[in-house]
């Protein structure tokens, strides 16, 4: 079946520090991935998307490249602020729906 | 533009009652998602409309929960006899349908929904 695993949080980083939060998925044939955002107390933003395989998402200092070969779609920033802690959720799409990964809880501290 | 917009944002509710939870997506998406959030469960998929019909409906978690959508806009939920085990976060999402679609889906804030 299609699912989304996702590294356990939470991750606890200082600020400035370099951020990689793994994100592998199992899925039939070639879903778009996504990243997406929850601040505290606020829903689901999109943070990035790449549709197809190579393809770099990015936004906002964050990237993820689409890797076919790993099924992979790791999430990366190189300099983290504390307005970045939040809880990240690795997802793809399939069938027209969202699978989503269990979210990563990433707290930067000054 | 405006975005997905839900209401209320938080309700509770005793064991037993309905609930009505609305949903006005982003205008002109054609497609409109229920997912829900709770701690033990992650964000799951709910139901799935695609103008006002509902071709996939397959996360609705029993028959006391059902959904809407009227006009290709507005979207609602409705659980009947809510059970503690219902307490979560419901979330509204849409889509544009049209050929450029990456199949990205925008968030609403969400309705908490806890049941005493």
């Amino acid at each position: 079946g299609n699912s989304v695993t996702q590294m356990e949080g939470p991750v606890t980083l200082s600020e400035e520090a370099f951020l990689t939060i793994n994100c592998t998925y199992t899925a039939t044939g070639y879903p778009s991935l996504f990243w997406y955002v929850q601040y505290p107390g606020e829903g689901l933003q999109l943070l990035l998307k790449a549709t197809k395989a190579d393809d770099k998402g990015s936004n906002k200092g964050f990237e993820a490249t689409y890797r076919k070969e790993t099924t992979s779609f790791h999430l990366e920033k190189g300099s983290v602020q504390v307005s970045d802690s939040a809880v990240y959720f690795c997802a793809l799409s399939r069938s027209d729906k969202l699978i989503f990964g269990t979210g990563t809880r990433l707290q930067v501290f000054p | 533009g405006a975005g997905v917009s839900q209401s209320p944002s938080n309700k509770v509710t005793e064991k037993g009652k309905d609930v009505e939870l609305r949903c006005d997506p982003i205008s002109g998406h054609t497609a409109l998602y229920w997912y829900r959030q709770s701690l033990g469960q992650g964000l799951e998929f709910l139901i799935y409309f695609q103008g006002n019909s509902a071709p996939d409906k397959s996360g609705l978690p029993s028959d006391r929960f059902s959904a809407e959508r009227t006009g290709g806009s507005v979207s609602t939920l409705t659980i009947q006899r809510t059970q503690q085990e219902d307490s979560a976060v419901y979330l509204c999402a849409s889509r544009h349908n049209g050929p450029s679609s990456s199949y990205e889906q925008y968030f609403g804030p969400g309705t908490r929904l806890t049941v005493t």
